[in-house]
């Protein structure tokens, strides 16, 4: 089983800031690679696929890089909705598909 | 707007069974595969099940093989996970979720709210 492992496990930061988030996996996963923003009592929501791939209606200060173990989520310029947990979320040797801890974004 | 919706939560015994429902509107249910995935209170999101558009694909994460059962009937637009045997661990909110793309695994990009299933004595 792929573990990912995020990092930092809570990110205290301002509006209007940059974010960048991190996931690991414990093996190559190639591009396959999804990220999720889960607010309180909310769904979670696709924002990212194939690493780098911006599902629909995502605004564009969201980005994701990277490929094989190493992976990046940036938010550009954070909007007051952007304080939420995200996930990064593997499909590449599946089952299991495998989601990180999740990095809480909070508001410093 | 393309949705899903679950129904069928509650709580249960340990040992208990229970059947989780899922309906789907306004997309082409017959064409996409789905999943169900479980987050428990306070924790983060755990992968349940897959299952393929034509129910040909199945998959379980080892912690509910051999007790939860996913299937779906396309003429119905629903999905269903029939989950026996249940632990208290299991205690969790269940979500339905579409797969992003046909003939590749994107993604999970439509979610449905949730139903919470609490298994306590």
């Amino acid at each position: 089983e792929i573990v990912l492992t995020q990092s930092p496990a809570t990110l205290s930061l301002s509006p209007g800031q940059r974010a960048t988030l991190s996931c690991r996996a414990s093996q190559s996963v190639s591009s396959y690679l999804a990220w999720y923003q889960q607010k309180p009592g909310q769904a979670p929501r696709l924002l990212i696929y194939d690493a780098s791939n911006r599902a629909t209606g995502i605004p564009a200060r969201f980005s994701g890089s990277g490929s094989g173990t190493d992976f990046t989520l940036t938010i550009n310029s954070l909007e007051p909705e952007d304080f939420a947990v995200y996930y990064c979320q593997q499909h590449s040797n599946w089952p299991p598909i495998t989601f990180g801890q999740g990095t809480r974004l909070e508001i410093k | 707007d393309v949705q899903v919706v679950e129904s069928g939560g509650g709580l249960v015994q340990p040992g208990g069974s229970l059947r989780l429902s899922c309906a789907a509107s306004r997309f082409t249910f017959s064409s996409d595969s789905m999943n169900w995935v479980r987050q428990a209170p306070g924790k983060g999101l755990e992968w349940v099940s897959y299952i393929s558009s034509s129910s040909n694909t199945i998959y379980y994460a080892d912690s509910v093989k051999g007790r939860f059962t996913i299937s779906r009937d396309n003429a119905k637009n629903s999905l269903y996970l029939q989950m026996n045997s249940l632990r208290d661990e299991d205690t969790a909110v269940y979500y339905c979720a579409r797969t992003l793309g046909s003939y590749k695994y994107y993604g999970m990009d439509v979610w449905g709210q949730g139903t919470t299933v609490t298994v306590s004595s």
